[in-house]
């Protein structure tokens, strides 16, 4: 079964300081895995995009990593800002006839100033 | 338009009551989706469009459930005889192409419905 598995599930830093969120996975074989920024009320943007043969995908201040060995993701956030404050989530696009996408249970960053 | 719009932004409803939940694309997409958002849970497939037509309605709970798309544009989520479980946020995507070959094909998402069933 396809499984998308995010930690931590909450996470308050201060601003200015740099996180990274964990993406664990058990979905095969998979298209490319896009990390989404969905704020309070809104629909999730992309924020990056890999297929599974990259390892690295930047972003201005975000950074994914994909490390298919081990089955995890992970998004970097350097230089928080308060407008990083929403969930995070992970999103891998199946191999399948269309765009079927599994999602992660998303992380909740709140950037404290 | 410039994104993807849903309406109502909140509907709040009764047990046993039917609501419809409506979905703007963004103009010239052909595929649509639609997706459901509970309180800690991470985003549920629904029903996919191509044009008017839904290849993959797998997601749908239960046969209460049931959506439709004319024109290739607009689609309608209905709900008949909601449940306390209905409560979600009920999010809809398109993209310019429904194929997973395009790989880089972008869903775009609207702000979603939130449904409170009381």
């Amino acid at each position: 079964k396809n499984q998308v598995e995010q930690s931590p599930q909450s996470l308050i830093i201060l601003e200015g300081k740099n996180c990274t969120l964990q993406c664990n996975y058990t979905v095969s074989p998979f298209s490319n895995l896009r990390w989404y920024k969905q704020d309070t009320g809104r629909g999730p943007v992309s924020l990056t995009i890999m297929t599974f043969s990259e390892n690295t995908k930047s972003n201005g201040r975000y950074t994914a990593t994909l490390d298919a060995d081990t089955k995890q993701s992970s998004l970097h956030i350097t230089a928080s800002q308060l407008s990083d404050s929403a969930s995070y989530i992970c999103v891998f696009l199946l191999n399948t006839g269309f765009q079927k996408l599994v999602f992660g249970t998303g992380t909740r960053l709140l950037v404290s100033p | 338009g410039a994104g993807v719009s849903q309406s109502p932004s909140n509907k709040v409803t009764e047990k046993g009551k039917d609501v419809e939940l409506r979905c703007d694309p963004i103009s010239g997409h052909t595929a649509l989706y639609w997706y459901r958002q509970s309180l800690g849970q991470g985003l549920e497939f629904l029903i996919y469009f191509q044009g008017n037509s839904a290849p993959d309605k797998s997601g749908l709970p239960s046969d209460r459930f049931s959506a439709e798309r004319t024109g290739g544009s607009v689609s309608t989520l209905t709900i008949q005889r909601t449940q306390q479980e209905d409560s979600a946020v009920y999010l809809c995507a398109s993209s310019l192409a429904g194929s997973s070959l395009a790989g880089t094909n972008e869903q775009f998402f609207g702000p979603g419905t939130r449904l409170t069933v009381l």
